[in-house]
């Protein structure tokens, strides 16, 4: 066990649809990082937050929003789902030591089927 | 563009070491990560390198060469559990995740 949960584990929904996952960080980490991984493309990093504000960006879609909350949860919003958005969406938080060692967690992930 | 080379399969004999190799090109280099993925399961993180050097952990090393952009994983003392998939992973100058497209690594008793 990571310490990073995600809910929901699964989660079926139709085209044109809006879906939130959520992600809980492992107490005390500060970081987020959102990453998708389909079959065809591999693993694609999205977004990440540090402490609240956006650190740096990926390929997100502009159909995907993110955002990280005062305790340090985040969510990852999709809207207008296409089959395409069809993955496994795994999110992972970190924490830095010596200034620039840094250690990832991985959440189980929640794998999200469009219809 | 950007890019991450890494080789698709590898196959390796249980109680070997095997090295994975992973060149790159990005716009810029802030590190550089490596994860191993068992199928259906979340990746789990190995190493992250910043410094030009080797760094040891356990039966795991990960090399990093910034002036060549290279780097590579070594697993020692290869166990049946080892076969999965590694990522190499560069974070670019604007902090960027890049992925490579992963080595699946297979492990022969």
């Amino acid at each position: 066990d990571s310490g990073v949960t995600q809910t929901p584990k699964h989660l079926i929904t139709a085209t044109g649809q809006r879906v939130t996952l959520r992600c809980s960080p492992r107490s005390g980490d500060l970081s987020v990082y959102w990453y998708q991984q389909s079959l065809d493309q591999g693993l694609q990093f999205l977004i990440q937050y540090y402490n609240g504000e956006e650190r740096a960006k990926g390929n997100i879609l502009e159909r995907f929003s993110a955002q990280q909350f005062p305790d340090l949860h985040s969510e990852l919003n999709l809207s207008s789902l296409e089959l395409g958005d069809s993955a496994l969406y795994f999110c992972a938080s970190s924490v830095r030591t010596d200034g620039v060692k840094e250690t990832q967690y991985f959440g189980p992930g929640t794998r999200l089927l469009v219809l | 563009g950007q890019n991450i080379d890494q080789p698709t399969e590898m196959t390796a004999t249980e109680g070997a070491i095997v090295q994975i190799n992973c060149t790159y090109q990005t716009s810029g280099f802030n590190g550089l990560f490596w994860y191993q993925q068992h199928a259906g399961e979340a990746p789990t993180f190995l190493s992250y390198n910043v410094l030009d050097g080797l760094e040891e952990k356990g039966r795991f090393s990960s090399f990093l060469s910034r002036s060549k952009g290279y780097s590579y994983l070594l697993l020692k003392e290869l166990q049946m559990k080892d076969s999965a998939s590694y990522l190499c992973a560069v974070r670019d100058g604007d902090d960027k995740i890049i992925f490579g497209k992963g080595t699946r690594l297979h492990i022969l008793p």
